[in-house]
């Protein structure tokens, strides 16, 4: 069975610092890892995936297979950085996805 | 074409009643997603469809939960004798296949409140 875990509910930080959001996964093949994000009153969206090894909005993920992790990092937080941002797992490309339970990110000034 | 649709948007509904949930996705998307989200959780996925079959029913799908796609366009999600526990969040999302990443975009969701 694949589970993703994130261990924290609600992360704050302040305006400037760095930013990490813990992802952990447990799946026995090769999965494909993915951040989605939702801000206030919008809809779940994409935000990144690890195939694709590209930063968006500062953010970057990388897919350490040994730890089984697929942390979200960004240097410098911004106020518009403010969302919930949840990790999910896929068995394949077009499957299923398999989410955590989301961690909320509040950036203060 | 302004992304995923799902109609209503919002519905209360008694215990023990049956509902119906809309969900129109893009419109040159093969392959069409329904997920539950409770408060404090992530989305689960409950069912997904490529064109008009259904490919996949997670377990959480019990039988009073039916999902369509008759002509593989809009779905319709029904919950027949609800129960509060079925109170959520219910999301569509539709992705294509055949082009690498399939990225799923998601509606904005139906709440459903049963009392």
């Amino acid at each position: 069975a694949q589970r993703v875990t994130q261990p924290e509910k609600l992360l704050s930080v302040f305006k400037g610092a760095p930013v990490e959001l813990k992802c952990n996964y447990s799946y026995s093949g090769s999965p494909e890892l993915f951040w989605y994000v939702q801000y206030s009153r919008q809809r779940l969206q994409l935000l990144l995936r690890h195939i694709s090894r590209e930063s968006i909005k500062g953010f970057t993920a990388d897919l350490n297979k040994g730890e089984t992790s697929f942390h979200l990092k960004k240097p410098f937080a911004q106020e518009e950085d403010s969302a919930m941002y949840y990790c999910a797992l896929a068995r394949e490309t077009a499957s299923k996805l398999t989410f955590g339970t989301g961690t909320r990110l509040q950036v203060t000034l | 074409d302004t992304g995923v649709s799902q109609n209503p948007r919002h519905k209360i509904t008694k215990r023990g009643q049956n509902v119906t949930f809309r969900c129109d996705p893009i419109s040159e998307h093969n392959r069409l997603y329904w997920y539950r989200q409770t408060l404090g959780q992530g989305p689960e996925f409950l069912t997904y469809f490529q064109n008009e079959a259904q490919l996949e029913k997670s377990r959480l799908l019990s039988d009073r939960f039916s999902a369509e796609r008759p002509k593989g366009s809009f779905s319709t999600l029904e919950i027949q004798r609800t129960e509060q526990g079925d109170s959520a969040m219910y999301l569509c999302a539709s992705g294509r296949t055949g082009t690498g990443f399939d990225e799923q975009f998601f509606g904005p969701g139906t709440r459903l409140t049963v009392l």
